[in-house]
């Protein structure tokens, strides 16, 4: 059965510190793997999308790799602000597994202070 | 705006009561899920849909009933079998099973 792990839970940094965040399954026969924000009281905003097929994807300041075989992605931030206070989540698609049935991390709250 | 929106933002159950969620988008997408979220737990799958009629249940569906009459809308039942309903419930929605998937606000379900 497939698990993904956030670590850290938490996280706390000054502004302007580059930091990375990650995420590790245990099964690495996936499809694509996912990176979301949630604000507190708030729905899931997708960040970036990696295929199974891809190493990287790049957006602005956010960076997220993805290494299959080991099992692992990270999500890179850089010049962190306090506007990047929020939950990142992690998820993952199976290959074979029910359609559209992303997989989840418990995420890991990070919080950038001013 | 193209979008997907949930209602109410807030809802109370009572004891015995069924209570409904909805959930609409206008993204023109075939796919659409509901979510579940507890308090430092990731978020699991209740229901999935991949086209109008049809729908399967996911990892928790043990309570909850869905419908899949229109394209845009996918409205979640929480029925009285549900015993811990208290929960922050999500809708979302993709192209089809596969690609991104976009997240509505959100419904906060509490138990009086």
């Amino acid at each position: 059965k497939q698990e993904v792990t956030q670590i850290p839970a938490a996280l706390s940094v000054p502004e302007g510190e580059n930091l990375v965040l990650n995420c590790s399954f245990t099964d690495s026969a996936i499809y694509n793997l996912q990176w979301f924000r949630q604000d507190p009281g708030k729905g899931l905003t997708s960040l970036l999308l990696i295929q199974s097929s891809q190493r990287e994807q790049t957006s602005g300041r956010l960076n997220a790799s993805l290494d299959k075989s080991s099992g692992r992605s990270t999500l890179y931030i850089a010049a962190s602000q306090p506007g990047d206070s929020a939950t990142y989540l992690c998820a993952v698609i199976n290959y074979g597994g029910s359609q559209g049935n992303l997989i989840f991390g418990k995420g890991t709250k990070l919080s950038v202070k001013p | 705006d193209g979008g997907i929106t949930q209602s109410p933002k807030y809802l109370f159950r009572k004891e015995g009561q069924n209570v409904t969620l909805s959930c609409e988008q206008n993204l023109n997408h075939d796919a659409m899920y509901w979510y579940r979220q507890d308090p430092g737990q990731g978020l699991r799958l209740i229901y999935y849909s991949q086209i109008v009629n049809d729908f399967q249940k996911g990892d928790i569906a043990e309570g909850y009933s869905v419908s899949r009459e229109k394209k845009e809308s996918f409205p979640l039942t929480v029925t009285s079998a549900q015993k811990n309903p208290t929960a922050f419930y999500l809708c979302a929605s993709s192209i089809d099973g596969q690609e991104t998937q976009y997240f509505g606000p959100g419904t906060r379900l509490l138990v009086l």
